[in-house]
């Protein structure tokens, strides 16, 4: 089956420098990619998502690239905020099943 | 739009007992639901997956007489921890898709609901 691998486990930045989480995949049938962040006691948020069809994306301060070769995908936040602070998780799954198989998590943590 | 919402958000309950979850899909018909687990400061782990109006499939090593998953209409699935016991205590996860257009894959999460049995 898939198998996400996500590092670092922990991150820490100062407020306004840039984050970056980095995700790889083992299978090639994987097409869609997904960002989740998750405050403390509540559910996971999606906050971008990438398509294999593509190889990045962008929504204001949050990037996504993919590079399907080398099966890996990142996750880039620029100009940090303390709000930013939570557990990000990265998921792959394939178009059949919809299941979503999760990275391990990144605690990242914005210090003003 | 795309709101999943589960009741209750948390729930103590005596060993022995049976507890319900409520996973309701608000805005949106979902095909299909979802069912995680996650445990402090880990992922989260699929238990099942659930399609209106057929049986659950389960992943390996969840039993199905322990977790009971209802997906009786597009907008509602329920999981029902029977005979709960303190290692059953977890952060329990709904999420919802609907198939069709374009937002085939993408997974909308519920809240959550802590379930801690004594």
């Amino acid at each position: 089956g898939e198998n996400v691998e996500q590092h670092p486990s922990t991150l820490s930045v100062q407020e306004g420098d840039s984050a970056v989480i980095k995700c790889t995949y083992s299978d090639s049938a994987s097409n869609y990619f997904p960002w989740y962040k998750q405050e403390l006691g509540k559910g996971p948020q999606l906050i971008i998502d990438i398509r294999s069809n593509v190889g990045e994306k962008k929504d204001q301060r949050i990037a996504v690239t993919l590079n399907k070769t080398a099966k890996h995908f990142s996750l880039h936040i620029t100009e940090t905020q303390p709000e930013d602070s939570a557990v990000y998780f990265c998921a792959a799954s394939t178009n059949s099943g919809y299941a979503l198989n999760f990275g391990k998590g990144t605690s990242l943590l914005v210090t003003p | 739009g795309a709101v999943v919402s589960q009741h209750p958000s948390w729930v103590i309950c005596k060993s022995g007992t049976s507890v319900k979850i409520e996973c309701r899909s608000l805005d949106f018909q979902a095909t299909t639901m979802f069912w995680y687990r996650q445990f402090p400061k880990q992922s989260l782990m699929l238990m099942a997956t659930s399609n209106e109006g057929s049986k659950a499939t389960y992943e390996q090593g969840v039993e199905k007489d322990k977790f009971l998953i209802n997906h009786a209409s597009l907008t509602l699935s329920t999981l029902t921890v029977t005979s709960a016991h303190p290692e059953d205590s977890s952060f329990y996860i709904c999420s919802a898709t609907s198939s069709g257009g374009t937002s085939y894959n993408e997974q909308f999460f519920g809240p959550g609901t802590r379930l801690t049995v004594l």
